[in-house]
């Protein structure tokens, strides 16, 4: 089992510019979501999905979309990227108050 | 809402000594809590969790951590550090009936030889 998948690990993406970050899980967990990580702050909500077609706001949700076609992917994307959402991001799933996270997405836009 | 805060963010310990990180939680709710372990470049692994069974909670790799009420705590321990634990470790809130994670902001340890 591959667990949470998370591509690509790197990327640098220019003011403006739009991309979507993937994650796929193997697991059958309904529920996954995603965080960004920056230094002093921990890890912070983006957005969440209880299952097929349901997605919802996490805390800091401008700038990103999701959407949840299938239970096993969740892409993040970013619609016109801004230096301000350099970070690590990173997806995770989560069953009996148990989350698996990913290997995350180094992010960094210029 | 729930959150967390987690005193001291670098904590430096020597090898075979007590490692102690704390975590105090501010929660509306009945919280589940937790304590994740990332080493560099890599995901968030569980260390433990509490959810409202045993209010000490032991973990992997030697951890545990207990949890009290009166003081809104939930302190991770380990008897002896050993230079592999070097690594930073995050503190996180639930509610009781969903997944959404709130994370303190993380403290780094590291062991002197």
């Amino acid at each position: 089992n591959a667990g949470v998948t998370q591509t690509p690990k790197f990327q640098v993406l220019k003011t403006g510019q739009s991309m979507t970050l993937q994650c796929a899980q193997d697991m059958n967990h309904e529920y996954m979501s995603w965080y960004r990580q920056d230094p002093g702050m921990g890890l912070r909500l983006i957005h969440y999905s209880v299952g097929a077609g349901i997605t919802d706001q996490g805390e800091v949700p401008n700038g990103y979309n999701v959407s949840r076609s299938t239970t096993e992917d969740f892409p993040l994307r970013l619609l016109s990227a801004a230096p301000s959402q350099t970070s690590v991001y990173f997806c995770a799933t989560s069953r009996a108050a148990e989350a698996f996270f990913g290997q995350g997405t180094r992010l960094t836009v210029v | 809402a729930q959150s967390v805060t987690q005193l001291g963010s670098h904590v430096s310990v020597s090898e075979g000594a007590l490692v102690l990180l704390r975590c105090n939680y501010s929660s509306s709710v009945p919280p589940y809590l937790f304590w994740y372990v990332q080493y560099p470049n890599q995901g968030l692994q569980l260390l433990l969790k509490y959810t409202s069974a045993a209010t000490l909670v032991k973990g992997i790799n030697g951890f545990e951590a207990e949890f009290k009420k009166s003081e809104t705590s939930f302190h991770l321990t380990k008897p002896s550090a050993h230079m592999s634990d070097a690594a930073e470790y995050f503190c996180a809130v639930s509610g009781s009936n969903d997944y959404k994670l709130s994370f303190g902001a993380g403290t780094t340890v590291t062991v002197r030889a």
